[in-house]
């Protein structure tokens, strides 16, 4: 089965760096595109970006370009996203999720991992 | 961007209840919308894409319809567990903007 796991909590200070990972199992990994999604503490849902993991392409959200950054490892089928130039504002969970179809990435987001939160605080 | 607004906010209803929410696009998203239920803790899950159709799993009493800039979901006969938040999502084009949710509460 369909399975994406992420990696755990991080807590972080104001100016730092984090990278959440996430583990694709039970499918081809480089077939389906991955989403990156995160919820502020009581708030909605806000789309990041996604990553093509075939060809290691990526789309970002205009708000985080320049401080977002998506990656893949096919050898480990484990995508990875890294946010820079942290500020309290970031404070959120951390979701991927995946397309049910392969090759596109404008579909519903059908699989998703278990989240990973994020605190950014001096 | 696209922007998506859900009304209400939040809405209490009883058990056996018909509630709908409601999905509005700032541009036209022809039927590239899709509903999201989320329990706190928990990862959002799928329930409707291209606007009315079930995710396999769901219960039938889940309903979307419209088109274009307007969306419904409707839930027949609530239950308790569908107290959650829902969201909308529109997939026509980046960013794949969510709607800002609606909170139903079951009495």
């Amino acid at each position: 089965q369909v399975q994406l796991v992420q990696s755990g909590v991080e807590g972080k200070k104001p100016g730092a760096s984090v990278k959440v990972s996430c583990k694709a199992s039970g499918y081809t990994f480089s077939d389906y595109f991955i989403h990156w999604v995160r919820q502020a503490p009581g708030q909605g849902l806000e789309w990041m970006g996604w990553i093509n993991p075939k060809s290691g392409g990526t789309k970002y959200e205009q708000k985080f370009q320049g401080r977002v950054s998506m990656t893949r490892d096919t050898s480990i089928s484990t995508v990875s996203m890294e946010l820079n130039r942290l500020t309290s504002d970031d404070t959120a969970v951390y979701f991927c999720a995946r397309n049910p179809a392969p090759g596109v990435p404008n579909d519903p987001l059908e699989y998703w991992g278990q989240g990973t939160l994020v605190t950014v605080s001096s | 961007d696209i922007q998506m607004t859900q009304s209400p906010s939040s809405l209490s209803a009883s058990v056996g209840d018909r509630v709908t929410f409601t999905c509005r696009a700032s541009q036209s998203i022809s039927r590239h919308l899709n509903w999201y239920q989320q329990k706190p803790g928990k990862a959002p899950k799928l329930l409707i894409y291209v606007a009315s159709t079930l995710q396999s799993g769901v219960p039938s009493r889940f309903s979307g319809g419209g088109s274009g800039t307007e969306f419904t979901l409707t839930i027949n006969s609530l239950q308790p567990e569908d107290s959650a938040t829902y969201y909308c999502q529109q997939s026509y084009g980046d960013p794949y903007t969510f709607g800002q949710g609606t909170k139903l509460e079951i009495k």
